[in-house]
């Protein structure tokens, strides 16, 4: 069975505080992706990263930053979190991102106090 | 103008009842075209997955894209309980990596 496992959740943070998001997949998968998601607004690409030690910025990376050291993995760092960055952090991956098929992980519910 | 337009809904709709489920999308280049459903406080699943225009089967939900009208849906008939979670469609371009996806539609089928 395909598994994207996020380790946190749900975290409570307060302002300025250092945030790390995990992400591990065990499908081998070359392409992974952060998402946050906020009602009304749908999936928002933060960063994505297509091999180790690669990554590209998606349409909201301003406050984020994000590591990829091995394949399995992909980190997503607020260096000091904001409340406005109170959202739903959602990991995906695929190995083809021309399947339409992105496998994600249950999600971390980040809030920041 | 958002680039993939959705209703939020939340759509209720008795068992048995055929749903249907739409969006539009403003970028032509689009050519990719998905459907996702997300049960709560779970992540997000494929659905069904189109190329191009045209229609899709998979037991009781179809896909639908119309590139001229830029606009699909996604029907499912005999709606059962258990079909109740929030639809988000999603598309792609042709040369691009990212997947743009709408804002959601929540369904409630009631027993």
């Amino acid at each position: 069975d395909v598994k994207v496992t996020q380790s946190s959740r749900y975290l409570v943070k307060r302002t300025g505080e250092k945030v790390f998001l995990e992400c591990v997949q065990d499908m081998d998968h070359e392409n992974m992706f952060w998402y946050r998601q906020d009602p009304g607004l749908g999936l928002r690409l933060i960063y994505f990263s297509y091999d180790v030690k690669m990554k590209e910025k998606g349409d909201i990376p301003e406050g984020y930053s994000v590591s990829r050291e091995k394949k399995e993995r992909f980190s997503l760092i607020l260096e000091s979190a904001s409340t406005n960055q109170t959202s739903m952090y959602l990991c995906a991956s695929t190995r083809d991102t021309n399947t339409g098929e992105l496998f994600f992980g249950e999600g971390s519910r980040l809030t920041v106090l | 103008q958002k680039e993939v337009e959705q209703d939020p809904g939340p759509l209720s709709v008795p068992e048995g009842a055929i749903v249907s489920l739409n969006c539009t999308y403003s970028n032509s280049a689009f050519q990719y075209f998905m459907w996702y459903r997300q049960y709560s406080r779970k992540g997000p699943e494929l659905l069904m997955y189109t190329y191009s225009s045209g229609n899709k089967e998979d037991g009781r939900f179809t896909a639908q894209v119309d590139k001229s009208s830029k606009y699909i849906s996604l029907f499912i008939r005999d709606s059962q309980p258990s079909d109740s979670a929030t639809y988000l469609c999603a598309m792609q371009t042709s040369y691009g990596q990212n997947f743009v996806f709408g804002p959601g539609t929540r369904l409630s089928v009631l027993p």
